[in-house]
């Protein structure tokens, strides 16, 4: 079973600054996906990614999947308070893409400061 | 459109009674799966359901029962409750890709979580 491990555990910036968020895992992910979570609610799926070296990008927000497919950095340009929340990851392994062998890191918890 | 729905939303229990955690969902999709999210530990996978009257253990199992009767429904049973099952539920379902067209995982959806305390 990987392990996924996310750095930092919590950060707290200001409205305008830039951050770069990790996922880490010494196993070999099929598929990565990255979740926003807030208070009260489910998380919800920001983006996929599958090939090692893919870069997606959503607005401010900056997906890479490690060339080995072991790692991926999410970085946000210019953070809004609104962007405030609970991120995860979540890695399979295999060739199936069944979502029952998911496994999700414990999150960063983010907070924007207006 | 409701997606998925969990009721309740927050329940507090003695140690040793049951209850049922309820999930409905409006998507008409096959797959349907329990998490429970606990602190520094991320989601971790209960039971999932790959179509409606088949079900099967996910990571942690142990203490649990499910249920799906509808393709609508999954069903989360506690039948003896412990605190160690104190926790935040989810419930998500996803869609079936046909295998010729895989080559990612399906996004989950998920509810807003049900909030249980044992004691």
């Amino acid at each position: 079973t990987q392990l996924l491990e996310q750095s930092p555990q919590f950060l707290s910036i200001q409205e305008g600054e830039n951050l770069t968020v990790y996922c880490n895992s010494s196993s070999v992910f099929s598929s990565l996906q990255w979740y926003r979570q807030e208070p009260g609610e489910g998380p919800v799926l920001l983006v996929t990614v599958v090939t090692g070296g893919e870069v997606k990008k959503l607005k401010r927000l900056t997906f890479q999947f490690g060339d080995a497919r072991k790692d991926s950095s999410l970085h946000i340009t210019a953070a809004q308070p609104g962007d405030t929340g609970l991120y995860l990851c979540a890695g399979a392994d295999g060739d199936r893409y069944n979502n029952n062998d998911m496994r999700f890191g414990a999150g960063t918890r983010l907070t924007v400061k207006p | 459109n409701a997606g998925v729905t969990q009721t309740p939303k927050f329940r507090v229990l003695k140690t040793g009674q049951s209850m049922t955690l309820l999930c409905a969902q409006d998507m008409n999709h096959e797959y349907m799966y329990w998490y429970r999210q606990d602190p520094g530990m991320g989601l971790r996978l209960i039971h999932y359901s790959v179509g409606e009257g088949t079900t099967a253990k996910g990571e942690v199992p142990d203490g649990y029962n499910v249920s799906r009767l509808k393709k609508q429904n999954f069903l989360l049973g506690l039948e003896s409750a412990a605190p160690s099952q104190t926790s935040v539920y989810f419930c998500a379902s996803s869609s079936h890709r046909p295998v010729r067209t895989r080559h990612s995982n399906q996004p989950q959806h998920f509810g807003d979580g049900t909030r249980l305390s044992i004691l």
